[in-house]
């Protein structure tokens, strides 16, 4: 356990359907990530938020929304995606002041059919 | 150019035994950060070890140790004594910067620990 949580850890959608994924981390951690890991490629980062505000969005396709109430929670929001969206979406949460190490949750497992 | 590279898509080793994973690196910060990640099959990446560039000394952490030679750019993670549970993929990554919070990750290395 990380203190990073994350769900679902499963999820099939068709490509016409909303769904979000959760992220809460019980770190006390001021920044939070999201990442997908597709097969046989780097991690990609997507979206950095530092105390709910959003600092880095990686060229991330429009599909993907993300959402920071607080700095304990974080959702991607996802709407009409394809196939190749398909892959492991992992959060992650960090404090400055220890060197940015970034605490992983589990993953969610996405399919788009 | 590759920021973060390692060579090893696949590693095996014997129980009880030392192996080590490669990484290099290509920044031009003189400030930067390295760490080690371990993914097992269940997708949680596990934060192992952490070397900053201006360290002394090569950071270790119960089993693990970081082999840090700043003038080649390698940052290698040596794992004693293999236990089957050390079973997993295992990624390095970067920092650049002394306040950038994004990681820079390599592709990883399989490694497989057999009785």
């Amino acid at each position: 356990e990380t203190g990073v949580t994350q769900t679902p850890r499963h999820l099939v959608m068709g490509m016409t359907n909303k769904k979000s994924l959760k992220c809460e981390q019980h770190l006390g951690h001021n920044a939070m990530y999201w990442y997908k890991q597709s097969a046989k490629k780097p991690l990609e980062l997507m979206f950095v938020y530092n105390f709910k505000e959003q600092t880095e969005n990686n060229s991330v396709p429009s599909r993907f929304s993300p959402e920071c109430p607080n700095s304990s929670h974080l959702f991607l929001h996802l709407h009409t995606l394809q196939p190749e969206d398909s892959a492991l979406y992992l959060c992650a949460s960090s404090q400055p002041d220890r060197n940015y190490e970034q605490y992983f949750g589990p993953g969610t497992r996405l399919t788009v059919t | 150019a590759q920021k973060i590279t390692q060579t090893q898509p696949g590693m095996f080793v014997q129980e009880k035994e030392a192996v080590t994973l490669d990484c290099t690196y290509d920044t031009s910060d003189p400030s930067y950060g390295l760490f080690w990640y371990k993914q097992p099959s269940s997708g949680e990446m596990i934060f192992l070890i952490y070397q900053g560039s201006y360290d002394q000394q090569n950071a270790t952490e119960g089993r693990y140790s970081l082999n840090f030679q700043k003038a080649r750019k390698s940052a290698n993670l040596v794992i004693s004594a293999s236990q089957l549970g050390d079973s997993a993929m295992y990624f390095c990554a970067m920092r650049e910067g002394p306040y950038s919070d994004k990681l820079i990750f390599g592709t990883g290395t399989r490694l497989q620990v057999f009785p």
